[in-house]
């Protein structure tokens, strides 16, 4: 039973281009959620998704970010034009349906824009 | 957005110690959780609670869900090398998890 799949691990950009991050949950897990990570600090939720419906979206920027949760295949984290201040740690994470407590992060994309 | 404050910041022990560190916030939360993170990987959970007093116990780790629903402690009991890393706590209110900034944790052999 794999975990929470993310790719790439690392990821270099320059400045302006495009940036896409992927998640493929757990098995069984319909619930997805991102977070970024900044070099020496806690986690900040991005979003919340379940299949096809952004559920919470009120941690993504307002500009450049976009995420989706599509019916087949990985949810996908989108930055557009990406500036060195993106550079940082996304986590995925994803629960079943119905769970109220801790879920399962994957190892992370390290995006770092030159 | 939420603050949870964790002390310390860096703890530095000698293998065998034991360890304790806690996290604080001005709101209340439903659900207290307790992630360790390795270098370059994502945070995997210790232990969660639920219920405001809980005393929770995974092997040498041992929780506790504050009365006042805002704080939370962990304490890890003869530490050993495998235990260091950064360890979070993070606070649930609705769809969201609020974290805390973490403690680094290092043991010495």
């Amino acid at each position: 039973n794999a975990g929470v799949m993310q790719n790439p691990r690392h990821l270099v950009r320059r400045r302006g281009q495009e940036a896409r991050l992927r998640c493929s949950p757990m098995k069984g897990h319909s619930h997805v959620y991102w977070y970024r990570q900044l070099p020496e600090e806690g986690l900040k939720f991005m979003v919340y998704l379940q299949k096809e419906n952004i559920i919470d979206e009120s941690g993504m920027p307002k500009e450049r970010f976009s995420a989706e949760f599509p019916k087949e295949g990985p949810s996908i984290l989108r930055i557009q034009q990406v500036v060195r201040g993106d550079s940082a740690a996304y986590f995925c994470a994803s629960s079943p349906p119905g769970t109220p407590y801790g879920y399962t992060f994957g190892s992370g994309t390290r995006l770092t824009v030159v | 957005g939420q603050q949870l404050n964790q002390s310390p910041q860096s703890m530095f022990i000698q293998e065998g110690e034991d360890v304790s560190m806690n996290c604080t916030s001005s709101s209340i939360f439903n659900t207290w959780l307790w992630y360790k993170q390795d270098p370059g990987e994502g945070p995997v959970l210790l232990i969660a609670l639920y219920k405001a007093g809980e005393l929770t116990s995974n092997g040498r780790l041992t929780a506790q869900f504050g009365i006042t629903r805002k704080d939370s402690f962990l304490n890890i009991s003869a530490s050993i090398p495998s235990d260091v890393g950064i360890y979070f706590c993070a606070g649930r209110r609705g769809n969201q998890f609020y974290f805390g900034t973490g403690t680094s944790l290092t043991v010495i052999p």
